[in-house]
């Protein structure tokens, strides 16, 4: 059974820009969470889409969007990037929404010049 | 005070012997635990899901809830050179309306 795929697995951009990443769920999950990784504040919740409704939110600027499609595909939008931007951007997904456990992929290393 | 606290490490064991690996939180509302391995360029791999408190094991892995002390504990028995990388503690509320909240994880490294 595939895992979670993430692409692209790395992306440049500058500031100002805006910078879609995309996530496939493993094949029968149905919620898609996001998270953001970096060194100084570790792993944070970014969002979390379960039947193309975002069921909740982390506390991230509203730069920071995201849609889910009816196969449960799930894309990330940035707008106006900024150097702090830079990160590993990682995709979880769960059977359901609720309790369920997260299997994450290998995530989208982004980088802001 | 951060929600969950975790050493960075490194944490440095010889090949074979016991690893212990802690989280502390300070929000009595998580109820369910889990226990992440993270590689270099990987995401993280789910090692351990538990619910409220208790023990739960899996192979060489022994995972610890202790709700009263707001404490949770990996262990790994048998510990290979493989087995090197970062741990990340995460947990949640129930209701399961909340995304994970992590700890910032510990930097293993098992010793050929």
């Amino acid at each position: 059974k595939a895992g979670v795929t993430q692409t692209p697995r790395y992306l440049i951009k500058t500031r100002g820009q805006q910078v879609t990443l995309s996530c496939s769920p493993i094949s029968g999950h149905r919620s898609v969470s996001w998270y953001q990784q970096t060194p100084g504040q570790g792993l944070q919740f970014l969002f979390e889409y379960f039947s193309e409704t975002q069921r909740n939110k982390g506390n991230f600027p509203g730069r920071f969007s995201g849609r889910q499609f009816s196969n449960s595909r799930s894309e990330m939008n940035v707008s106006t990037l900024e150097l702090g931007d830079s990160a590993l951007y990682l995709c979880a997904s769960s059977p359901n929404a609720g309790n369920q456990p997260q299997h994450f992929g290998d995530g989208t290393r982004l980088s802001i010049l | 005070q951060k929600e969950v606290e975790q050493d960075p490490g490194p944490l440095s064991v010889p090949e074979g012997a016991i690893v212990s690996l802690n989280c502390t939180y300070s929000n009595s509302a998580f109820q369910y635990f889990m226990w992440y391995r993270q590689y270099s360029r990987k995401g993280p791999e789910l090692l351990m899901y538990t619910y409220s408190s208790g023990n739960k094991e899996d192979g060489r892995f022994t995972a610890q809830v202790d709700k009263s002390s707001k404490y949770i504990s990996l262990f790994i028995r048998d510990s290979q050179p493989s087995d090197s990388a970062t741990y990340l503690c995460a947990m949640r509320p129930g209701g399961g309306a909340d995304g994970l909240t992590f700890g910032k994880g510990t930097h293993l490294i098992i010793q050929p």
